[in-house]
């Protein structure tokens, strides 16, 4: 199964932008990359995911490196609330979601 | 809201003693999971089901079973708690047309 890495923690200040790296070398072709988020004391949310073409939604913008090796997850303005574990994922090969570590985004005002 | 719930949301056990924890959706979705979630580990998938009486192992099955005798309800057993098995455990659906995994707000369960 493929696997992913991400930084153990990052730091950012409120309301800057955020860059959150994932390194997926062995990355299948139709792997999709997904990114959840769990805040301090819930579940994990889902976040966003994408296939090859960098994707926007709400929440975060997804860009995908073109040989889709790495991927980064885009905070465009950062919140206090946005401090939480971020997962990086990708399927395993019975297409479940397994969960790395993640990283751990500190938020300072 | 994703209509899951978990029960109980908090348990203390002694080793040795069965416990059952109950996720309920209030969809017909077919996908239920189990993960549990220990620091340093993250969360990892246990068990999973994709339809009535349809449930296959994931990575840290040993000492767990599960049960899915109606859509609605996915139930994990611990035959034999064991103070290991201390953990938070978050129950998730996964709705096809929305793609994206719905998680429950957890179960905290503290084996002694």
């Amino acid at each position: 199964d493929a696997k992913t890495t991400q930084p153990n923690s990052m730091e950012s200040n409120e309301e800057e932008p955020v860059h959150l790296p994932c390194n997926h070398s062995t990355i299948s072709g139709t792997d999709y990359i997904h990114w959840y988020r769990q805040l301090p004391s819930q579940g994990p949310e889902y976040v966003i995911h994408g296939l090859t073409s960098n994707v926007n939604n709400r929440m975060a913008s997804l860009a995908i490196a073109e040989d889709r090796k790495s991927s980064t997850l885009i905070l465009h303005r950062a919140t206090l609330r946005d401090a939480a574990v971020y997962y990086c994922i990708l399927p395993c090969s019975q297409g479940n979601l397994i969960f790395g570590k993640g990283t751990k985004l500190s938020v300072k005002p | 809201d994703a209509g899951i719930t978990q029960s109980p949301r908090h348990k203390v056990t002694e080793t040795g003693t069965p416990v059952t924890l109950r996720c309920h959706q209030t969809e017909n979705h077919r996908y239920m999971y189990w993960y549990r979630q220990d620091p340093g580990h993250g969360l990892r998938l246990i068990h999973y089901s994709y339809g009535v009486k349809d449930t296959d192992k994931g990575e840290v099955s040993d000492g767990y079973s599960v049960s899915r005798s109606k859509t609605e309800d996915f139930l994990l057993t611990l035959e034999s708690a064991t103070s290991s098995q201390t953990s938070v455990y978050f129950c998730a659906i996964f709705p096809e047309e929305a793609g994206e995994l719905f998680f429950g707000e957890g179960s905290r369960l503290t084996v002694l």
